[in-house]
């Protein structure tokens, strides 16, 4: 089965900055890969799809990229909304789902 | 608009079964990849099963042989039969849409609100 390994498990930030989440697989998912932002007590919401796709009505300070192995999310201008947790999640077919540990990105 | 209100969640114990429902509006369940995914306390996200638009199953390890997937379609309802509960298995369990087209199935694309699940003594 594919691991994901997210970096770094809190992030501290402002208003304003620019962020960068990192995902590992343990094997190649090509661009199989998903970011979802997650506010106490909700559900998961959709934010980038294929690794680098937005999801429709999601904000483009969001963007995503890599493939193969290595991912990264990017908020460009961090929000006081944005303040809140997120996960990676793989699909590649021939493997289980499996999300990341998450990232916590909380105000600095 | 899609739609998903899972309900079902309880306290009960260990040894014990429950049956989650996962009532869908706006798209049909049936011509649809539908998925579990629980939230332990505190913890993050772990995909517990999910079944294809064929009818097609798969689960995770930690709850093969005990969780069942299963839809209504004259109901438009998922559902998810949970046996042999155990104290691990606590957890807010979500409902999800899967966007899927004759290539493959790829990410959930709407979840519902959630239901929470308790094993304990």
């Amino acid at each position: 089965d594919i691991q994901m390994t997210q970096s770094p498990s809190t992030l501290s930030a402002s208003v304003g900055d620019r962020v960068t989440i990192t995902c590992r697989a343990s094997q190649s998912i090509n661009s199989w890969l998903a970011w979802y932002q997650q506010k106490p007590g909700k559900a998961p919401k959709l934010l980038i799809y294929k690794a680098s796709s937005l999801e429709s009505g999601v904000p483009s300070r969001f963007s995503g990229s890599g493939s193969g192995t290595e991912f990264t999310l990017t908020i460009s201008s961090l929000q006081p909304d944005d303040f809140t947790t997120y996960y990676c999640q793989q699909y590649h077919r021939y493997s289980p789902y499996s999300f990341g540990q998450g990232t916590k990105v909380e105000i600095k | 608009e899609v739609q998903l209100v899972e309900s079902g969640g309880d306290l009960i114990q260990p040894g014990g079964s429950l049956r989650l429902s996962c009532a869908a509006s706006g798209f049909t369940v049936s011509s649809n990849y539908m998925g579990w995914v629980r939230q332990a306390p505190g913890k993050g996200l772990e995909w517990v099963s999910f079944i294809s638009g064929g009818g097609s199953t798969d689960y995770a390890d930690s709850v093969k042989g005990r969780f069942t997937i299963s839809r209504d379609n004259s109901k438009n309802t998922l559902y998810f039969q949970m046996n042999s509960l155990r104290v691990e298995d606590t957890a807010v369990y979500y409902c999800g849409k899967i966007l899927s087209d004759s290539n493959g199935w790829y990410q959930f694309d709407h979840w519902g609100q959630g239901t929470l699940v308790t094993v304990s003594s």
